[in-house]
């Protein structure tokens, strides 16, 4: 059974930094590409970002890019996210969700942990 | 920057059938958008439906089946049950690795 468990979430000030990780299990995680995927409260989805399975390849919506970090170890079937100079409208449950192929998550998302809520404010 | 667009609601009978668009701010969506569609229940985390147009996860009825209908892509539910009755959303696969999330359609069954 595929699992993926995100944590790392929390309260941080504007302009601070915050980890999440997501740990999976249940399938070959090297050979998925996999994304973060949020959710401001009562907003609909946003994709943040995505890592290809090799790792190396990554992307970024706009909104977070120069900002935020995805990597990804494939020796500890974990994913992570660096953020950084945080804002308040980085406020949200951050999801960890799988790809169905390596490359890119062109595919969609396949399984979706439950999220870790981020809040950033004052 | 492009926009994908959905209904923001959409209102179906019980037993009736519902198609909720996925559509661009500018151009038409085809295949190689690559759409897919998820569902959203309250406090839970999206479920996927529908991937690569018009393949189905694994698990979902066929009641739910994807398309591309003019210049949108297409979600259709047939016999529409009050357990339905959620938030959908599409995305579009924009290239260079780079995924774009329409705002939802908020569905009702009454």
């Amino acid at each position: 059974e595929v699992q993926l468990v995100e944590s790392g979430g929390g309260l941080a000030q504007p302009g601070g930094s915050l980890r999440l990780s997501c740990a999976a299990s249940g399938f070959m995680f090297s050979h998925y590409a996999m994304s973060w995927v949020r959710q401001a409260p009562g907003k609909g989805l946003e994709w943040v970002s995505a890592i290809r399975g090799s790792a190396g390849s990554t992307y970024y919506a706009d909104s977070v890019k120069g900002r935020f970090t995805i990597s990804r170890d494939n020796s500890k079937n974990t994913l992570y996210l660096q953020m950084n100079s945080l804002r308040a409208e980085d406020t949200a449950l951050y999801y960890c969700a799988k790809g169905r192929i390596s490359e890119t998550t062109r595919e969609g998302f396949e399984h979706w942990g439950q999220g870790t809520l981020v809040t950033v404010s004052s | 920057q492009t926009v994908v667009t959905q209904e923001p609601s959409f209102s179906v009978s019980p037993g009736g059938t519902v198609t909720l668009t996925c559509g661009l701010s500018s151009g038409s969506v085809s295949s190689s958008y690559f759409p897919s569609w998820y569902q959203q229940t309250p406090g839970q985390a999206p479920r996927a439906l529908i991937y690569s147009t018009n393949t189905r996860s694994f698990g979902v009825p066929d009641r739910f089946s994807g398309s591309i209908l003019g210049n949108k892509a297409a979600l259709t539910i047939t016999g529409a049950q009050a357990d339905d009755e959620c938030d959908y959303y599409c995305v579009l696969y924009m290239g260079s690795g780079i995924s774009v999330f329409g705002g939802g359609t908020k569905l009702t069954v009454l």
